[in-house]
């Protein structure tokens, strides 16, 4: 299996409503990233979460780290045209910056 | 903040020959910079290790001599995929590791193409 989960693999919402994307680690984490990718195009740094039980919001984004270190969720409140693309957790287990991947999440907005 | 750079962010080329990607810090130095590899619909998977002033560590299943990498300064990683293949047509990105942040610095990728 996987070292790290990332679910769903495709959500499709609504204009307006809230979501949640989820990151599970097999092993503990030094640090997770989230990052937001349109295919084939560069990634957009969202977050970066180090602390057990830590929170951290963007906009209309927040991402936060379970006190054990080993899951992660990103959650949109009331959600957007311009949230729809592909969103990627990145673990780093060594604190090198050296991250493995999840599979990613596509997101589609509904109008 | 901090900015990396990677030159071409697309390539054609023809069968059988090579391609060079280049990657630099504009800003910092980076003595450790990462290439990953994205498939379509797939995530990015960590291709090497690249260490400034010594050779490349790669991950299991990667052709070293295939996927040549290079980190001569300590601004600048370039990957050369030899002899090319349409197989090898993917995303490449590359990323930098910048001593005392925690934030990996990811460069803008470079889609290559192989006809």
């Amino acid at each position: 299996s996987q070292e790290l989960e990332q679910s769903p693999q495709s959500l499709i919402v609504q204009e307006g409503k809230n979501l949640t994307i989820n990151c599970t680690s097999s092993k503990t984490l030094y640090g997770l990233y989230w990052y937001k990718q349109k295919y084939g195009e560069g990634l957009i740094f969202l977050m970066m979460l180090q602390k057990g039980g830590e929170e951290k919001s963007h906009e209309k984004i927040t991402a936060k780290l379970d006190e054990k270190k080993q899951q992660s969720s990103l959650h949109i409140t009331a959600s957007q045209p311009s949230h729809a693309g592909i969103y990627l957790c990145g673990a780093d287990y060594q604190g090198a910056q050296k991250l493995v991947f999840g599979q990613g999440t596509r997101l589609t907005i509904n109008p | 903040g901090a900015v990396v750079s990677q030159h071409p962010s697309w390539v054609i080329c023809k069968s059988g020959t090579s391609v060079k990607i280049e990657c630099r810090s504009l800003d910092f130095q980076a003595t450790t910079m990462f290439w990953y590899r994205q498939f379509p619909k797939q995530s990015l998977m960590l291709m090497a290790t690249s260490n400034e002033g010594s050779k490349a560590t790669y991950e299991q299943g990667v052709e070293k001599d295939k996927f040549l990498i290079n980190h001569a300064s300590l601004t600048l990683s370039t990957l050369t995929v030899t002899s090319a293949h349409p197989e090898d047509s993917s995303f490449y990105i590359c990323s930098a590791e910048r001593g005392g942040s925690t934030e990996a610095f990811f460069g803008q990728g470079t889609r290559l193409t192989v006809v």
